[in-house]
């Protein structure tokens, strides 16, 4: 069975840092694994998709990374901004299976 | 419209009732899944369909069941709602086999049972 470990939980930034949050698996035979945004009590809003042959995406401030070797993603926020707060989760889609595992996320404040 | 709507997106009910959750898509994906997620815990698979003659369990299924009415439609059952079902409960569909294997994800249908 695939184990996705976000870390850290929780994390509080002031303005305009740049961040790291880490999402590490156990299981390399990986399809995918995408980076998800949620707010409270709101639905799933993707963010990136890595694809297996790749090493990274960029989108905005935003960038993944992926070290299938390792287990290892990392999501860089650039500039953080107060809108940012969320909670970040990673979900990894396995080669064989097709089934979505997910950490159990970060939640991010960023204080004006 | 959203491209996979999930109702009801609210639902107060008591313990050993029948509860419906149900979900529509029209991204065109035959791969469908629910996603129960409670605090701390992230999400955790409960069934996920591939097609409409092919459902599968997923970790948590007990006390769950599905149907997949057709390639748009999969409905979640609680046969007897208990407590320790209260949740907010995902519906998502999966391109994989006609893209590159994004998960799309409805706004969530949040059970409370007393």
């Amino acid at each position: 069975k695939q184990e996705v470990t976000q870390i850290p939980a929780a994390l509080s930034v002031p303005e305009g840092e740049n961040l790291v949050l880490n999402c590490s698996f156990t299981d390399s035979a990986i399809y995918n694994l995408q980076w998800f945004r949620q707010d409270p009590g709101k639905g799933l809003t993707s963010l990136l998709l890595i694809q297996s042959s790749q090493r990274e995406q960029t989108s905005g401030r935003l960038n993944a990374s992926l070290d299938k070797s390792s287990g290892r993603s990392t999501l860089y926020i650039a500039a953080s901004q107060p809108g940012d707060s969320a909670t970040y989760l990673c979900a990894v889609d396995l080669y064989n299976f097709n089934k979505f595992y997910f950490g159990s996320g970060t939640k991010l404040n960023v204080k004006p | 419209d959203a491209d996979v709507t999930q109702t009801p997106r609210n639902r107060i009910t008591k313990t050993g009732k029948r509860i419906m959750l149900e979900c529509s898509q029209t991204k065109g994906h035959d791969r469908m899944y629910w996603y129960r997620q409670d605090p701390g815990l992230g999400l955790r698979l409960i069934y996920y369909s591939f097609d409409v003659k092919d459902i599968n369990k997923g970790e948590i299924s007990d006390g769950y069941s599905v149907s997949r009415q057709a390639q748009a439609k999969f409905s979640l059952s609680l046969e007897s709602a208990i407590p320790n079902q209260t949740a907010l409960y995902f519906c998502a569909t999966s391109d994989r086999g006609q893209g590159v294997g994004e998960l799309f994800f409805g706004e969530g249908s949040r059970l409370t049972v007393l």
